[in-house]
């Protein structure tokens, strides 16, 4: 089976603090997604990429960054953060045409 | 841009009682999918449907997607407890590649 791990399941950070979200997929897929998930808007697509160094924006990039430095690993940053990024972090991937497999989740609190 | 929306937004339902989701769009969708997410983790593919009119059937989980390819629906018979999470819909675009998601509908069922 397809494994997405995320490196945490729970991170609390104070307002203007830079944030690393790390995504470790094991099924050599070259697709890889970031996505924030809020109480009645949905999944909303940040960034995702479809290669090494390679990156796309997404519907809502304002605010974060991404790297993919090797195939296997998508990291999300926060540069500066904010109370209004509290939220549900998803990284997924996906193989080609495929259904996505999504990781467990980053529950994220700006205070 | 591509939108679609679920209904129910919230369903609670007895433990044996059967029911139906919607996901609807004024889009046409080369494929569509749905995921169950349960709480604190990410979704789970349930299953894929590519064709006009094409029904699935998973043990208790009947999915349709309509003639037209714009809507869909998920149907439960004899609902569980452990059926109890979000049920989110995702529309591909007609390569195949974007995919959008449905804000989800959220169903309880109680023992």
């Amino acid at each position: 089976d397809v494994k997405v791990t995320q490196s945490s399941r729970y991170l609390v950070k104070r307002t203007g603090e830079k944030v690393f979200l790390e995504c470790v997929q094991d099924m050599d897929h070259e697709n890889m997604f970031w996505y924030r998930q809020d109480q009645g808007l949905g999944l909303r697509l940040i960034y995702f990429s479809y290669d090494v160094k390679m990156k796309e924006k997404g519907d809502i990039p304002e605010g974060y960054s991404v790297s993919r430095e090797k195939k296997e690993r998508f990291s999300l940053i926060l540069e500066s953060a904010s109370t209004n990024q509290t939220s549900m972090y998803l990284c997924a991937t996906r193989g080609g045409i495929y259904g996505y497999t999504f990781g467990s989740g980053t529950r994220l609190t700006v205070v | 841009t591509q939108l679609l929306e679920q209904s129910p937004q919230f369903l609670s339902i007895q433990e044996g009682e059967n029911l139906t989701v919607y996901c609807n769009s004024s889009s046409v969708f080369s494929s569509l999918q749905w995921y169950r997410q349960e709480p604190g983790e990410g979704p789970v593919l349930l299953v894929t449907v590519v064709t006009g009119g094409e029904v699935k059937k998973l043990k208790r989980l009947t999915f349709q997607f309509g003639d037209a390819r714009k809507d869909s629906s998920l149907h439960i018979t004899a609902a569980q407890p452990g059926d109890t999470g979000l049920y989110l819909c995702a529309g591909a675009d007609n390569y195949g590649q974007n995919f959008v998601f449905g804000p989800g509908t959220r169903l309880s069922v109680l023992p």
